[in-house]
């Protein structure tokens, strides 16, 4: 399973545009990207999903670089309710175990 | 349609009490997982199961934690005489597997409190 680095937090101020890097380094062939949000006492919540180049959705947009060694979240104009835990993981898709790692804290100040 | 539904939301339980966990996947969902979040803390993988089956248990104490997913009924995580260090927030999520896209849901997860 690829063991995966994220920024232990961030801050950001509402109205910006935020970017969480995902590091991946050993990421196998058949592994998908995907991140998942969790707010305080809650399970986490999937926001997207990607392979390789660029996907987007109503919440986010998920970049991945041709050698997929990396991929970054990116949040347009958060707001003070996107303060929430962000985890990448990697991995097949295909009913294999899923591996959180600690994930990103991120804070939108007013 | 309903969400994965655990149970119970909160648990107390003293040292040496068993605890019982419940999780009821996704309709149509037959892959469950479990995953064990100590305050401010990520989530720690348990086990995956498919019906009748564990299929990765690599996450799993060795002693006094057990897991099942039966053919008919809940998923149940089982926790023989409890620590205080049990003490956490014990997550299921569940997926379709096959031709899915891998995404899981999780339920709200099921709060075990050790005095």
């Amino acid at each position: 399973l690829a063991k995966t680095t994220q920024p232990i937090s961030m801050d950001s101020y509402e109205g910006q545009e935020v970017n969480i890097t995902c590091s991946h380094n050993n990421i196998a062939t058949n592994d998908y990207i995907t991140w998942y949000q969790q707010f305080p006492s809650q399970g986490p919540r999937f926001i997207i999903q990607g392979y390789k180049t660029k996907v987007t959705n109503e919440v986010a947009s998920l970049f991945i670089p041709a050698d997929r060694k990396s991929s970054t979240l990116s949040l347009p104009r958060v707001s003070l309710s996107d303060t929430a835990v962000y985890y990448c993981l990697v991995g097949d898709p295909y009913g294999q175990n899923f591996v959180f790692g600690p994930g990103t804290r991120l804070s939108v100040l007013p | 349609n309903a969400g994965v539904m655990q149970n119970p939301r909160h648990l107390v339980r003293r040292r040496g009490q068993e605890a019982r966990l419940r999780c009821s996947p996704m309709k149509g969902h037959s892959h469950v997982y479990w995953y064990r979040q100590l305050p401010e803390e990520g989530l720690k993988f348990m086990v995956y199961l498919q019906k009748e089956n564990i299929i990765d248990e690599s996450g799993m104490p060795k002693e006094r934690f057990s897991a099942e997913f039966p053919k008919e009924g809940p998923s149940i995580l089982r926790i023989q005489q409890v620590v205080r260090g049990d003490s956490a927030a014990y997550f299921c999520a569940s997926s379709g597997g096959g031709a899915n896209t891998g995404e899981l849901f999780f339920g709200e997860g099921s709060r075990l409190t050790v005095l």
